[in-house]
């Protein structure tokens, strides 16, 4: 089972802001170790939204921003469309289990 | 633009051995470390294995540990994984990853679009 947790799903209204949720612990994000995020269509390979917690790779819209406090982190989507429905991931290092881990996953649906 | 493209997924019985391949283009691929993450039927991702750049040092995760190895030819511009006493709870869409070095930890930046592992006898 992953570290860090993420909730199931979340949905929102085109041109609405979601926000997904990452919960660490002492040994991972509360350790200081940095959160990624990834956006992944089933059937495709996943995509880097976000790395070091807050910094979007080139050609990442703005729309995408996140942040990280404490043994948490999160991640916002403003102005949702259509073609954000997909699985979101947060990544991060643990130190007690000397790995790297994923969060549990969120599927963000677009109503 | 970088490219990653994985080959070698297949059918194998429980017990089995399997070697995966990813051929790497776009990039200077002995600059960068390389990862194997692989997502179950239903699940969600799962890191697998790093190796670094030169190929002297490699990472596992404590589920493939002593049953898998991870390799690279730079020669080849090519990363492998060898799994040998596969289970059935290793069938999984595996994904090659590039790795980005950020602070003494990685993260991954570019993708495969994954090969098919199913072990079932």
């Amino acid at each position: 089972q992953s570290v860090l947790t993420q909730p199931p799903s979340v949905s929102g209204a085109p041109g609405q802001r979601v926000t997904i949720s990452c919960a660490g612990s002492s040994s991972n994000i509360g350790a200081g170790y940095d959160v990624h995020w990834y956006q992944h269509l089933p059937g495709t390979a996943p995509k880097l939204l976000i790395y070091g917690s807050t910094n979007r790779p080139s050609g990442v819209p703005d729309r995408f921003s996140g942040s990280k406090s404490g043994t948490s982190a999160s991640l916002a989507i403003s102005g949702l469309q259509a073609e954000d429905e997909a699985d979101y991931y947060c990544q991060s290092y643990d130190n007690s289990l000397s790995g790297y881990v994923f969060g549990t996953g969120t599927k963000v649906t677009v109503l | 633009e970088v490219q990653l493209v994985e080959s070698g997924g297949g059918l194998v019985q429980p017990g089995g051995s399997l070697r995966l391949s990813c051929a790497a283009s776009g990039f200077t691929f002995n600059n960068y470390g390389m990862s194997w993450v692989r997502q179950a039927p239903g699940k969600g991702l799962e890191w697998v294995s790093i190796i670094v750049g030169s190929g002297h040092s490699t990472y596992y995760a404590d589920s493939v540990k002593g049953r898998f190895t991870i390799s690279r030819d730079n020669s080849k511009n090519t990363l492998y994984l060898q799994m040998n006493s596969l289970r059935a709870e290793d069938t999984a869409v595996y994904y090659c990853a590039k790795v980005v070095l950020w602070f003494g930890d990685y993260y991954f930046d570019y993708w495969g679009q994954g090969t098919l592992v199913t072990v079932s006898s």
